[in-house]
């Protein structure tokens, strides 16, 4: 299948920096990639949808200017969570559609902590 | 809007036959996924539906109604391992993006 590749793993940071997550599709091209967040003992929650030269699609509730999402190249979607605070501590799962049935691969996630 | 319903846990002993349901309610459907997530894990992929009937693949299979919002998982010979949370996730029209919008998962426990 194919293979998608988030980086880092792990991060743990202080309260008002700033955070960068990349995510690449190994593989294969991909025009869209979306980004979850899923907390303790819950589903995944979509976050936005990447576009790849354009703007990022964002699902109501969550804050443009707070998850700056690029996706500027066809195997490379990253995540800025700008100011963070210790309620954004969450695992923070990039996918992409993959090229043939449209089902997601998804990264091997990030779990980020804000001290 | 988007609603899709799955049983929060359940238990099963090693070697049984499990079914999990899901259930849902969209604006526009192009396909029903299942995912198997362990804790602390990314979601891996199970099966996928856009079709009404039964899909299987080894020991999983998936079903689907589309007519009913109505979708089950089939866990057969369970094992151990089988032990984690399964994630139904529906598909929205492509002009809606294509995103996959998840249940809340159910945590499913296999015991000897």
């Amino acid at each position: 299948g194919a293979v998608v590749s988030q980086h880092p793993s792990w991060v743990i940071c202080k309260s008002g920096t700033s955070v960068k997550i990349e995510c690449r599709s190994l593989d294969f091209q991909a025009t869209t990639m979306f980004w979850y967040r899923q907390f303790p003992k819950q589903s995944l929650m979509l976050m936005a949808t990447s576009n790849e030269g354009s703007k990022a699609t964002y699902e109501q509730g969550v804050e443009k200017d707070k998850f700056l999402i690029n996706h500027a190249s066809l195997t490379l979607s990253t995540l800025t969570v700008t100011s963070a605070h210790p309620e954004d501590s969450s695992f923070y799962i990039c996918s992409a559609r993959g090229p043939s049935t449209g089902e997601l691969f998804f990264g091997e996630g990030s779990r980020l902590t804000v001290l | 809007g988007q609603n899709i319903d799955q049983p929060t846990e359940m238990t099963a002993t090693e070697g049984a036959i499990v079914q999990i349901n899901c259930t849902y309610q969209t604006s526009g459907f192009n396909g029903l996924f299942w995912y198997q997530q362990h804790a602390g894990e990314a979601p891996t992929f199970l099966s996928y539906n856009v079709l009404d009937g039964l899909e299987e693949k080894g020991r999983f299979s998936s079903f689907l109604s589309r007519s009913k919002g109505y979708s089950y998982l089939l866990l057969k010979e369970l094992q151990m391992k089988d032990s984690a949370s399964y994630l139904c996730a529906v598909r929205g029209i492509y002009n809606q993006g294509g995103k996959l919008i998840f249940g809340q998962g159910t945590e499913l426990s296999v015991k000897p």
